[in-house]
Protein backbone atom coordinates (compact mmCIF):
# COMPACT_ATOMS: atom_id res chain seq x y z
CA UNK A 1 0.00 0.00 0.00
CA UNK A 2 1.38 3.38 -0.97
CA UNK A 3 2.02 5.69 2.00
CA UNK A 4 3.03 9.13 2.71
CA UNK A 5 4.66 10.27 5.81
CA UNK A 6 5.66 14.10 6.72
CA UNK A 7 7.82 15.25 9.91
CA UNK A 8 7.40 16.66 11.93
CA UNK A 9 3.92 17.43 12.33
CA UNK A 10 4.31 20.77 13.67
CA UNK A 11 6.83 22.89 13.75
CA UNK A 12 7.54 26.40 15.28
CA UNK A 13 10.44 28.90 14.18
CA UNK A 14 11.14 32.23 14.95
CA UNK A 15 11.50 34.72 11.95
CA UNK A 16 14.82 33.85 10.39
CA UNK A 17 15.55 30.59 11.48
CA UNK A 18 15.75 28.18 8.56
CA UNK A 19 14.54 24.61 9.01
CA UNK A 20 13.54 21.89 6.93
CA UNK A 21 10.29 19.46 6.10
CA UNK A 22 10.53 16.08 5.28
CA UNK A 23 7.98 14.28 3.02
CA UNK A 24 9.36 10.71 2.99
CA UNK A 25 7.14 8.01 0.77
CA UNK A 26 7.03 4.64 0.18
CA UNK A 27 4.88 4.16 -3.34
CA UNK A 28 5.17 2.13 -6.01
CA UNK A 29 6.31 3.75 -9.31
CA UNK A 30 6.78 7.12 -8.43
CA UNK A 31 5.49 9.45 -10.89
CA UNK A 32 5.79 12.91 -9.27
CA UNK A 33 5.99 14.42 -5.98
CA UNK A 34 4.16 17.34 -4.99
CA UNK A 35 4.08 19.63 -2.18
CA UNK A 36 1.18 22.73 -1.29
CA UNK A 37 0.40 25.07 1.39
CA UNK A 38 -2.87 25.24 3.28
CA UNK A 39 -4.02 28.55 4.94
CA UNK A 40 -6.35 27.88 8.01
CA UNK A 41 -9.76 28.54 6.14
CA UNK A 42 -8.85 27.84 2.88
CA UNK A 43 -7.57 25.07 0.25
CA UNK A 44 -4.56 23.73 -0.59
CA UNK A 45 -2.11 25.62 -3.01
CA UNK A 46 -0.17 23.86 -5.26
CA UNK A 47 3.93 24.92 -4.68
CA UNK A 48 6.07 22.24 -6.32
CA UNK A 49 6.41 19.42 -8.71
CA UNK A 50 9.25 16.92 -8.40
CA UNK A 51 9.26 14.42 -10.88
CA UNK A 52 13.14 12.46 -10.56
CA UNK A 53 15.71 11.98 -7.39
CA UNK A 54 18.07 14.87 -7.25
CA UNK A 55 15.70 17.41 -8.65
CA UNK A 56 15.03 20.66 -6.86
CA UNK A 57 12.58 23.62 -7.14
CA UNK A 58 12.68 27.01 -5.68
CA UNK A 59 10.25 29.77 -5.00
CA UNK A 60 10.75 32.73 -2.83
CA UNK A 61 12.27 31.45 0.33
CA UNK A 62 11.13 27.55 -0.22
CA UNK A 63 13.27 25.05 -1.58
CA UNK A 64 12.24 21.36 -2.33
CA UNK A 65 14.34 18.62 -2.69
CA UNK A 66 13.62 14.63 -4.31
CA UNK A 67 15.50 11.98 -3.20
CA UNK A 68 14.44 7.94 -3.97
CA UNK A 69 12.94 7.75 -0.62
CA UNK A 70 11.57 11.18 0.42
CA UNK A 71 11.49 14.80 -0.07
CA UNK A 72 12.31 17.87 1.93
CA UNK A 73 10.74 21.36 2.06
CA UNK A 74 13.81 24.08 2.70
CA UNK A 75 12.67 26.68 3.94
CA UNK A 76 15.39 29.53 4.59
CA UNK A 77 15.17 32.82 6.75
CA UNK A 78 10.81 32.72 7.09
CA UNK A 79 8.80 34.58 7.97
CA UNK A 80 5.62 35.05 9.50
CA UNK A 81 3.42 35.03 5.94
CA UNK A 82 5.13 31.77 5.67
CA UNK A 83 2.91 30.11 8.57
CA UNK A 84 0.89 27.30 7.02
CA UNK A 85 0.20 23.40 6.64
CA UNK A 86 2.54 21.88 4.01
CA UNK A 87 1.19 18.88 2.66
CA UNK A 88 2.89 16.56 0.14
CA UNK A 89 1.72 14.13 -1.92
CA UNK A 90 2.59 10.89 -4.14
CA UNK A 91 1.35 10.48 -7.41
CA UNK A 92 1.91 6.80 -8.68
CA UNK A 93 -0.23 6.95 -11.82
CA UNK A 94 -3.16 9.74 -13.09
CA UNK A 95 -3.96 12.81 -10.96
CA UNK A 96 -6.54 10.59 -9.38
CA UNK A 97 -3.71 8.36 -7.74
CA UNK A 98 -1.97 10.87 -5.61
CA UNK A 99 -1.41 9.72 -2.09
CA UNK A 100 -1.32 12.27 0.54
CA UNK A 101 0.83 13.02 3.60
CA UNK A 102 -0.81 14.28 6.84
CA UNK A 103 1.27 17.59 6.48
CA UNK A 104 3.04 19.63 8.65
CA UNK A 105 1.56 23.23 10.68
CA UNK A 106 4.25 25.11 10.48
CA UNK A 107 4.46 28.62 12.89
CA UNK A 108 6.77 31.43 12.43
CA UNK A 109 7.15 33.85 15.04
CA UNK A 110 8.50 37.12 15.10
CA UNK B 1 -14.47 34.73 -10.96
CA UNK B 2 -10.98 32.84 -10.94
CA UNK B 3 -9.93 29.51 -10.07
CA UNK B 4 -12.07 27.03 -8.19
CA UNK B 5 -15.10 28.41 -6.52
CA UNK B 6 -16.84 26.22 -3.62
CA UNK B 7 -20.42 27.01 -2.09
CA UNK B 8 -21.79 27.01 0.58
CA UNK B 9 -18.96 27.85 3.08
CA UNK B 10 -20.05 26.27 5.94
CA UNK B 11 -23.26 23.85 6.04
CA UNK B 12 -24.66 22.50 9.10
CA UNK B 13 -27.51 19.69 8.57
CA UNK B 14 -29.37 17.29 10.17
CA UNK B 15 -29.23 13.76 9.81
CA UNK B 16 -32.09 13.77 7.99
CA UNK B 17 -31.64 16.01 5.57
CA UNK B 18 -30.35 16.80 1.85
CA UNK B 19 -28.12 19.55 1.03
CA UNK B 20 -25.87 19.49 -2.12
CA UNK B 21 -22.45 21.28 -2.03
CA UNK B 22 -21.16 22.85 -5.27
CA UNK B 23 -17.88 23.53 -7.46
CA UNK B 24 -17.57 26.04 -10.09
CA UNK B 25 -13.90 25.88 -11.98
CA UNK B 26 -13.45 28.76 -14.07
CA UNK B 27 -9.84 27.66 -15.22
CA UNK B 28 -11.27 25.72 -18.54
CA UNK B 29 -10.13 22.17 -17.04
CA UNK B 30 -11.20 18.51 -17.94
CA UNK B 31 -10.98 16.60 -14.88
CA UNK B 32 -12.59 17.71 -11.54
CA UNK B 33 -12.25 15.45 -7.88
CA UNK B 34 -14.01 15.39 -4.54
CA UNK B 35 -11.89 15.30 -1.74
CA UNK B 36 -12.67 14.60 2.10
CA UNK B 37 -10.02 16.80 4.73
CA UNK B 38 -10.54 15.43 8.23
CA UNK B 39 -8.21 15.89 11.10
CA UNK B 40 -5.07 14.77 11.50
CA UNK B 41 -5.98 12.68 8.14
CA UNK B 42 -4.54 12.83 4.81
CA UNK B 43 -6.44 13.99 2.37
CA UNK B 44 -9.08 11.08 0.85
CA UNK B 45 -10.22 10.99 -3.05
CA UNK B 46 -13.81 10.78 -3.03
CA UNK B 47 -14.89 11.06 -6.82
CA UNK B 48 -13.42 11.97 -10.13
CA UNK B 49 -14.52 13.64 -13.49
CA UNK B 50 -12.90 13.87 -16.36
CA UNK B 51 -15.02 15.47 -19.09
CA UNK B 52 -18.32 14.76 -17.18
CA UNK B 53 -17.44 11.21 -17.19
CA UNK B 54 -16.87 9.35 -13.13
CA UNK B 55 -13.79 7.73 -13.50
CA UNK B 56 -13.02 6.70 -10.19
CA UNK B 57 -15.62 6.26 -7.15
CA UNK B 58 -13.04 5.45 -4.03
CA UNK B 59 -15.74 3.06 -2.20
CA UNK B 60 -17.46 5.80 -0.96
CA UNK B 61 -21.07 5.33 0.96
CA UNK B 62 -24.16 5.95 -1.08
CA UNK B 63 -25.17 8.98 0.94
CA UNK B 64 -22.52 10.68 -0.63
CA UNK B 65 -23.49 11.11 -5.11
CA UNK B 66 -21.74 13.20 -7.25
CA UNK B 67 -22.95 15.05 -10.06
CA UNK B 68 -21.02 16.80 -12.77
CA UNK B 69 -23.63 18.32 -15.82
CA UNK B 70 -20.46 19.79 -17.47
CA UNK B 71 -16.67 20.11 -17.50
CA UNK B 72 -17.06 23.49 -15.40
CA UNK B 73 -19.18 22.17 -12.68
CA UNK B 74 -19.46 19.17 -9.92
CA UNK B 75 -22.22 18.87 -7.40
CA UNK B 76 -22.30 16.08 -4.05
CA UNK B 77 -25.53 15.40 -3.01
CA UNK B 78 -25.93 14.75 0.21
CA UNK B 79 -28.14 12.32 2.41
CA UNK B 80 -28.61 10.63 6.04
CA UNK B 81 -25.20 11.49 6.78
CA UNK B 82 -23.50 10.68 9.65
CA UNK B 83 -21.47 12.53 12.48
CA UNK B 84 -18.66 11.22 11.35
CA UNK B 85 -18.97 12.79 7.96
CA UNK B 86 -18.26 15.68 10.02
CA UNK B 87 -15.38 17.38 7.83
CA UNK B 88 -14.26 19.64 5.03
CA UNK B 89 -14.95 18.93 1.71
CA UNK B 90 -12.62 20.07 -1.22
CA UNK B 91 -13.36 20.10 -4.93
CA UNK B 92 -10.23 20.06 -6.98
CA UNK B 93 -9.61 20.90 -10.90
CA UNK B 94 -6.54 19.67 -13.04
CA UNK B 95 -6.09 20.65 -16.82
CA UNK B 96 -6.63 16.56 -17.45
CA UNK B 97 -6.30 13.22 -15.60
CA UNK B 98 -2.23 13.45 -16.50
CA UNK B 99 -1.52 16.82 -15.40
CA UNK B 100 -1.01 16.40 -11.88
CA UNK B 101 -1.11 20.00 -10.05
CA UNK B 102 -4.87 20.19 -8.71
CA UNK B 103 -6.11 23.39 -8.14
CA UNK B 104 -8.17 23.43 -5.21
CA UNK B 105 -11.11 25.81 -3.95
CA UNK B 106 -11.22 26.84 -0.50
CA UNK B 107 -13.89 23.94 0.64
CA UNK B 108 -17.01 23.73 2.58
CA UNK B 109 -17.19 22.77 6.24
CA UNK B 110 -19.72 20.43 6.67
CA UNK B 111 -20.90 19.50 10.55
CA UNK B 112 -23.40 16.77 10.35
CA UNK B 113 -25.76 17.37 13.76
Amino acid sequence: EDQVTQSPEALRLQEGESSSLNCSYTVSGLRGLFWYRQDPGKGPEFLFTLYSAGEEKEKERLKATLTKKESFLHITAPKPEDSATYLCAANTGTASKLTFGTGTRLQVTL
Amino acid sequence: ETGVTQTPRHLVMGMTNKKSLKCEQHLGHNAMYWYKQSAKKPLELMFVYSLEERVENNSVPSRFSPECPNSSHLFLHLHTLQPEDSALYLCASSQDLDREALHFGNGTRLTVT
